[in-house]
């Protein structure tokens, strides 16, 4: 089966600092992932995705790495702010007709000030 | 662009009830998804609408749950007899056609039976 694993439940970091939020999968149909963040009371939004093609994403603070071999993606945030505290979720494509998500548990950032 | 939205925002109900949600996609997104998702957990693909054709269902989807996108627009998703195994977040997504478009999540609908 597909599958998403965030194996961290929770991540603190000082703000300023640099945070890393870990992602394992298997099964992948397409290598091609996304990250969502997630605030209480809101929906997931989309933060940023990579495909296959790349072993890296960047979006201003946000980078995202992939590592086929390892079946391992990460995201990292400089300078970590604490409007970033969130739940950050990452997701693989679960369909090659649908594009359903399959979502990983998530993880509990909080950034102190 | 108004975004995803969802009604009613919270839905408390006793065990046997029956409760109807509705999703308002973003208006040029042709796919509507939804999502369940329980304390801890991240959300979990329920069932999937493009236009108006309901086109996969999770296999873990009871038959007490049916979903309904009448005009392509709007999508409902009904819940019979409920369980208080149901309560949970039930989260309504869209998306443009394509794989690998991101989908837009609405704030969700927070169900607790009792």
């Amino acid at each position: 089966d597909q599958q998403v694993k965030q194996n961290s439940p929770s991540l603190s970091v000082q703000e300023g600092r640099i945070s890393i939020l870990n992602c394992d999968y298997t099964n992948s149909m397409f290598d091609y992932f996304l990250w969502y963040k997630k605030y209480p009371a809101e929906g997931p939004t989309f933060l940023i995705s990579i495909s296959s093609i790349k072993d890296k994403n960047e979006d201003g603070r946000f980078t995202v790495f992939l590592n086929k071999s390892a079946k391992h993606l990460s995201l990292h945030i400089v300078p970590s702010q604490p409007g970033d505290s969130a739940v950050y979720f990452c997701a693989d494509h679960g369909s090659s007709n649908t594009g359903k998500l399959i979502f990983g548990q998530g993880t509990t950032l909080q950034v102190k000030p | 662009d108004t975004g995803v939205s969802q009604d009613p925002r919270h839905k408390i109900t006793k065990r046997g009830q029956n409760v109807t949600f509705r999703c308002d996609p973003i208006s040029e997104h042709n796919r509507l998804y939804w999502y369940r998702q329980t304390l801890g957990q991240g959300p979990e693909f329920l069932t999937y609408f493009q236009n108006e054709a309901q086109l996969e269902k999770s296999r873990l989807l009871s038959d007490r749950f049916s979903a309904e996108r009448p005009k392509g627009s709007f999508s409902t998703l009904e819940i019979q007899r409920t369980e208080q195994g149901d309560s949970a977040m039930y989260l309504c997504a869209s998306s443009l056609p394509g794989l690998v478009n991101e989908q837009y999540f609405g704030p969700g609908t927070r169900l607790t039976v009792t």
